[in-house]
């Protein structure tokens, strides 16, 4: 059974960069996409931006300028960047296997990362 | 605002049926199959239904989905305690090329 799990510093100051790793077990990264999704206090999920396991991306427009995703395959791994940090960017973050038929699943347990100095 | 919206909370007693709906537009709900997750507390989303109206394996056939148009709805029936939980709707949008989500909706157990 496939899980994921995210790790990375809780707490990031304003104008930093925020960088996540997602490691995957119990199944290889090789045959799928692999995403990032965040949910700020008392919002909806917001999609960030999916690698497929050939290295392709894609982000969400509206945070392209500052993200960037990326995979580890020996380590089975894959992470997030995400530049200029402000308080908007408070949230937790959670990363997420998807499939060619768009099902999200399974879900890291998410981790909250507050931008805050 | 979310793209697709869900009624913030929804509540039932034990045993009775309730159902959730997601609201969408032809971008997104109305060309593409919906998906559902239950997250508790601390937990990792999960899968109760795919593809408008599919259940995983391991998930009650209490949960079932349907879709007609740009709506689709999550319905539980016999109600459990255990089923108190946040539930979110999920589907992909074409102008996108991503998922969307709906905001959430919370089920209190009375």
């Amino acid at each position: 059974q496939v899980q994921l799990q995210e790790s990375g510093p809780g707490l990031v100051k304003p104008s930093e960069t925020l960088s996540l790793t997602c490691t995957v077990s119990g199944g290889s990264v090789s045959g799928y996409y692999w995403s990032w999704i965040r949910q700020p206090p008392g919002k909806a999920l917001e999609w960030i931006a999916y690698i497929y396991y050939t290295g392709t991306t894609y982000y969400n427009p509206s945070l392209k300028s500052r993200v960037t995703i990326s995979l580890d395959t020996p380590k089975n791994q894959f992470s997030l960047r995400l530049s200029s940090v402000t308080a908007a960017d408070t949230a937790v973050y959670f990363c997420a296997r998807l499939s060619a038929s768009s099902t999200i699943d399974p879900w890291g347990q998410g981790t909250l990362v507050t931008v805050s100095s | 605002q979310s793209v697709v919206t869900q009624p913030p909370s929804a509540s039932g007693t034990p045993g009775q049926r309730v159902t959730i709906s997601c609201s969408g537009s032809d971008s997104n709900i109305g060309t593409n199959p919906v998906n559902w997750y239950q997250r508790l507390p601390g937990a990792a989303p999960k899968l109760l239904i795919y593809g408008n109206d599919q259940r995983p394996s391991g998930v009650p056939d209490r949960f079932s989905g349907s879709k007609s148009g740009t709506s689709a709805s999550l319905a539980i029936s016999g109600l459990q305690s255990e089923d108190e939980a946040d539930y979110f709707c999920a589907v992909w949008h074409g102008g996108l090329n991503g998922p969307v989500f709906g905001g959430g909706t919370r089920l209190t157990v009375l």
